[in-house]
């Protein structure tokens, strides 16, 4: 089966600009979340998708993130506008019910802030 | 709540050695647990997991961890390493069947000798 697919692989913007990351999930798969990794750090939630209703978005920084999930299959995350301490790599993943199963990674966006 | 702790944030072993990872867990529901490895520049791929069942897990390149619930620890090894094995780990846990997020630690830089 085809992977989690993200684009771009590697952005570079400066601060105060804005960005989008995109994501399609493993098709079929119910659950969509976004990962923030700061590097040298553990990925940390900052939105999950069941469908095209969010589940939890208690840790996304909703002054300067936002995310969507049209039709309950692909998503965008965008900042703007970005900060010096967004950059990272922002990874995308998806399971088929919660996160019993495991997830499904992709291979990220490394977002650089200059 | 929900927590990881991997002790050691970097392990290096020679070739050939056993690889031992720790990592311990925080939940206030019976767990699932989980092993992930990440190589630059990509995503993260599931090495293994415990749901519910046989408490010693085996998984993908050789790897095996087992459940202690008196310990709350759920240790990564492997009997012998290889040069490939060389990437970063992280381990994860879940609340069980809610389904809810996953909780990372910080990894384990595993460097392999030869």
């Amino acid at each position: 089966e085809a992977g989690v697919a993200q684009s771009p692989r590697y952005k570079i913007i400066e601060k105060r600009q804005s960005v989008a990351f995109w994501c399609n999930p493993i098709s079929g798969h119910a659950t969509l979340y976004w990962y923030q990794q700061i590097l040298g750090q553990g990925p940390k939630l900052l939105i999950q998708f069941q469908n095209n209703g969010v589940v939890d978005d208690s840790q996304l920084p909703k002054d300067r993130f936002s995310a969507e999930r049209l039709k309950g299959v692909d998503s965008t995350l965008k900042i703007q506008p970005a900060k010096l301490e967004d950059s990272a790599v922002y990874l995308c993943a998806s399971s088929l019910v919660g996160s019993n199963y495991g997830y499904t990674f992709g291979s990220g966006t490394r977002l650089t802030v200059v | 709540a929900q927590s990881v702790t991997q002790l050691g944030s970097h392990v290096s072993v020679s070739e050939g050695a056993l690889v031992l990872l720790r990592c311990n867990y925080s939940s206030s529901v019976p767990p699932y647990l989980f092993w992930y490895v990440q190589y630059p520049n990509q995503g993260l791929q599931l090495l293994l997991k415990y749901t519910t069942g046989a408490t010693l897990v085996k998984g993908i390149n050789g790897f095996e961890a087992e459940f202690k619930k008196s310990e709350t620890s759920f240790h990564l090894t492997k009997p012998s390493a290889h040069m490939s094995d060389a990437a970063e780990y992280f381990c994860a846990v879940s609340e069980g069947t809610s389904g809810s997020r996953l909780t990372f630690g910080e990894g384990t830089q595993l460097t392999v000798n030869p």
